[in-house]
């Protein structure tokens, strides 16, 4: 039972344009979200997090927004640059819970020169 | 800078070998981690530990071991590899109660 979903597996965007990338979660417990990076051979890198008390996070580029009461959140990337082309991960905890971190499929983004 | 560091890139093993994986963090967190990573289904926790010699089982432990000695290492063992075990494994180290986890480069492993 997925508990975290990322039901699109791959996504195609034109550089300069915005990226959008979606995530589901069914357990409502949940209350810390993640966004991580990863290149082939390499290891996931953190992108960006998102508390539940907060609906939005800005980092540069990336913008993580989150919907509690559809339990979805989604990561824009504006403007798209060919070298975020990676897998990008979605991933939640419970906050104080020592099991850390349960993570989505992953979506390949290709951003297009 | 924050460093996680597993000891090999590639590892080719036999069906039936024991094989040991290490990983190395030198951020002096409490939590270790262990994760494979398989196309499709993203990563599955096989097992984690919170301080030095406890252990705790995640989605899949099934033929795997893990030992921590000390803080700073954590091994995961296949006990007779198997070709179902042929996979991308992740470790990764936290602090307690933070979100981030950090992450080494990755094994990837091969069972022939």
């Amino acid at each position: 039972d997925q508990q975290v979903k990322q039901n699109s597996p791959s996504l195609s965007v034109q550089e300069g344009r915005i990226s959008i990338l979606n995530c589901d979660y069914t357990n409502s417990m949940f209350d810390y979200f993640l966004w991580y990076k990863k290149y082939p051979a390499e290891g996931p890198t953190f992108l960006i997090s998102i508390s539940s008390i907060k609906d939005k996070n800005e980092d540069g580029r990336f913008t993580v927004f989150l919907n509690k009461s559809a339990k979805h959140l989604s990561l824009h990337i504006v403007p798209s640059q060919p070298g975020d082309s990676a897998v990008y991960f979605c991933a939640a905890k419970i906050s104080g819970s020592a099991r850390q971190l349960t993570f989505g499929s992953g979506t390949q983004l290709t951003v297009l020169p | 800078d924050v460093k996680v560091t597993q000891s090999s890139r590639y590892l080719v093993k036999r069906t039936g070998e024991k094989v040991f994986l290490e990983c190395v963090q030198d951020m002096d967190h409490e939590n270790m981690f262990w994760y494979r990573q398989d196309p499709g289904l993203g990563l599955r926790l096989i097992y984690f530990s919170y301080d030095v010699k406890m252990k705790e089982k995640g989605d899949i432990p099934e033929g795997y071991s893990v030992s921590r000695e000390k803080k700073e290492r954590f091994s995961l063992i296949l006990e007779s590899a198997s070709t179902n075990q042929t996979s991308m494994y992740l470790c990764a180290s936290s602090l307690s109660g933070m979100g981030e986890a950090f992450f080494g480069q990755g094994t990837r492993l091969t069972v022939v």
